[in-house]
């Protein structure tokens, strides 16, 4: 089956801008989580949801929001974009919530904020 | 959340057995173990995962210490595949993963 899917690949912005992220997870995961990968800082937590209800957030800002719509499928936006928001972003999908299961990563979203 | 400690980079070589260790000595009794790696430009894959009793897959074994406090993930034959960044974390629920900085595995042939 499908695994997680992540658009756009590849994205290019401008300081202050902002910038919405799409994943689809695998069909039947209904839990998506949200990640950003930088050099410095390595893989950190954004924000989680599970059945469009948002279950655990991390340490960010709030101009990183998400959501996730009935079909399971979700977005993340971030708004005045600086140029420390340039990471690899990445999605990851599980049927549920329960630590018992395992957690499929899409490819990931490169954003450059120039 | 406290991270887990791991070497920062191992080496190995080609068809040869690797165990990667990992410490997690202030684990909570529900956390799983769970261990992912990464390729360059690439996203997290899954590796394996365990509660308490080694644990077995196509990948690979994770062995995991009797008092949890640490675990052991065991690549039988290393292969230039193998090479990557291999994560352990412990995962509580949530699909909240809190990512240490890994051990970078590089495979000599």
């Amino acid at each position: 089956k499908a695994g997680v899917t992540q658009t756009p690949r590849y994205l290019i912005k401008t300081r202050g801008q902002q910038v919405t992220l799409s994943c689809s997870p695998i069909s039947g995961h209904r839990s998506v989580s949200w990640y950003q990968q930088t050099p410095g800082q390595g893989l950190q937590f954004l924000f989680e949801y599970f059945s469009e209800t948002q279950r655990n957030k991390g340490n960010f800002p709030g101009r990183f929001s998400g959501r996730q719509f009935s079909n399971s499928r979700s977005e993340m936006n971030v708004s005045t974009l600086e140029l420390g928001d340039s990471a690899l972003y990445l999605c990851a999908s599980s049927p549920e919530t329960s630590s018992g299961n395992t957690i499929y990563f899409g490819e990931g979203s490169w954003l450059t904020v120039v | 959340d406290a991270k887990t400690t791991q070497p920062n980079s191992m080496e190995s070589n080609e068809e040869e057995p690797v165990h990667l260790p990992c410490n997690h000595s202030t684990i909570s009794g529900t956390d799983y173990i769970h261990w992912y790696r990464q390729l360059p430009s690439q996203g997290p894959e899954y590796v394996i995962h365990g509660l308490t009793s080694n644990v077995n897959n196509r990948m690979a074994s994770l062995a995991i210490a009797e008092d949890r406090k640490s675990s052991t993930l065991i690549l039988h034959r290393a292969t230039l595949r193998d090479a990557a960044v291999y994560y352990c974390i412990r995962y509580n629920q949530g699909g909240k993963l809190i990512f240490g900085q890994g051990t970078e595995l590089s495979v000599k042939p």
